[in-house]
């Protein structure tokens, strides 16, 4: 039963235009969502996180929206950079838990 | 630095042996996990341990063993009774257990089981 869902296991994307990654869950105890960035060979590293009791969370380039109503989330990266080339990870807990429960990932690829 | 390291990066066994990856990490973090990453499956959690000498079951443990004698290190012994053992392994540790669950990552160690 595959609690967090990532549908697209790849996106491309022209540099400097915007990169939007999608997740869905279907828990409804999840109530905080990260977004982990992982390069080949090398392990995920923390990027951006939101709690429910927020709908927007931005860093930097980074944007991620949370609709909990259709227990969506999404991570916006503008302008995408070669850089930003790697797979995302979607992951999602509640206040406590002691496990993450994480999406099978999406490969972004920016185009120069 | 603080940080998560994991030894070796890269490894090969033969089938039937027995082997251990280590995982130590220096940010005085309470709890670590072991997760298995193969193609497009995403991470899949093996063992958790939340405090010394106490450890819990992830989702894929079987064929696998840990042990947590020390705060900073939380070694996995990938045993031959695990069917698939060829994937790349990743050590993560958090630094409380009541709050909300950021964990950080080491580097992996790829296996590779000829």
């Amino acid at each position: 039963d595959q609690q967090v869902k990532q549908n697209s296991p790849s996106l491309s994307v022209q540099e400097g235009r915007i990169s939007i990654l999608n997740c869905d869950y279907t828990n409804s105890m999840f109530d905080y969502f990260l977004w982990y960035k992982k390069y080949p060979a090398e392990g995920p590293t923390f990027l951006i996180s939101i709690s429910s009791i927020k709908d927007k969370n931005e860093d930097g380039r980074f944007t991620v929206f949370l609709n909990k109503s259709a227990k969506h989330l999404s991570l916006h990266i503008v302008p995408s950079q070669p850089g930003d080339s790697a797979v995302y990870f979607c992951a999602a807990s509640w206040f406590g838990n002691e496990k993450l429960t994480f999406g099978t990932g999406t490969r972004l690829t920016i185009i120069p | 630095d603080g940080g998560i390291t994991q030894s070796p990066k890269y490894l090969f066994r033969k089938e039937g042996q027995n082997v251990t990856l280590s995982c130590e990490q220096n940010l005085n973090h309470d709890a670590m996990y072991w997760y298995r990453q193969d193609p497009g499956q995403g991470l899949r959690l093996i063992y958790y341990s939340q405090i010394v000498n106490d450890f819990q079951k992830g989702d894929i443990a079987e064929g696998y063993s840990v042990s947590r004698e020390k705060k900073e290190s939380f070694p996995l012994t990938v045993t031959s009774a695990q069917k698939n053992p060829t994937a790349f392994y990743l050590c993560a540790s958090r630094a409380g257990t009541y709050n909300y669950n950021e964990q950080f990552f080491g580097p992996g160690t790829r296996l590779t089981v000829l």
